[in-house]
């Protein structure tokens, strides 16, 4: 099945820094690329998500990028603040995998005031 | 409009017994999936139903089974549990399926083996 790796297990930046997650991939079929957040004792929920056919998005201070030819993609939150510390989920879906996510292993993020 | 439930919320049992976990989606959304998530291995895809109809399973063994009901409201089941079993399991509720939009997840079941 789909291998997605995600990197960095574990990030601390200072609030007002930037904070980057990479996800890589395996299977060239993947066409859908959502993150989750999930906070302490919370659900996952869903942040922002792209398609195979956009290389950017962008909604205020988080964007993903997209690199279909390298087969990695990014979440990059600017401006951080405390109430971003949470762990980050990264994940794909392709037609060879119908209708389930990959998740990486996801990527603690603490935002220290 | 509620959310994604789950019951129960938490369960102990000891090894060897069996499990069934139930989820009750979003009211409209008719594919329902569930994750397993433990800390060394994240959210690992247990299976997903739609219109009753399972339409993919993950890589579990065959003591992990589910359903779907007419109301889409959808179950789990473990069989012979073992300790590694232990786990948060997350129930997600869509529209269609995981990859044409968001998933909605529950507040999950915890589920302790001993």
């Amino acid at each position: 099945g789909e291998n997605v790796e995600q990197h960095p297990s574990t990030l601390s930046v200072q609030e007002g820094d930037s904070a980057v997650i990479k996800c890589t991939y395996s299977d060239s079929a993947s066409n859908y690329f959502p993150w989750y957040k999930q906070e302490l004792g919370k659900r996952p929920q869903l942040i922002i998500d792209i398609r195979s056919n956009v290389g950017e998005k962008k909604d205020q201070r988080i964007a993903v990028t997209l690199n279909k030819t390298a087969k990695h993609f990014s979440l990059h939150i600017t401006e951080t603040q405390p109430e971003d510390s949470a762990v980050y989920f990264c994940a794909t879906s392709s037609t060879n995998s119908g209708y389930a996510l990959n998740f990486g292993k996801g990527t603690s993020l603490l935002v220290t005031p | 409009k509620a959310g994604v439930t789950q019951t129960p919320r938490y369960l102990i049992k000891t090894r060897g017994q069996q499990v069934t976990l139930s989820c009750s989606p979003i009211s409209g959304h008719r594919s329902v999936s569930w994750y397993q998530q433990t800390p060394g291995q994240g959210l690992q895809f247990l299976f997903e139903y739609f219109s009753e109809t399972q339409r993919n399973k993950g890589n579990f063994p065959g003591r992990f089974s589910g359903r779907q009901f007419s109301n889409s409201r959808s179950e789990m089941n473990v069989s012979t549990l073992e300790l590694g079993d232990s786990a948060l399991y997350l129930c997600a509720s869509s529209l269609m399926g995981g990859n044409t939009g968001e998933l909605f997840f529950g507040e999950g079941s915890r589920l302790t083996v001993l």
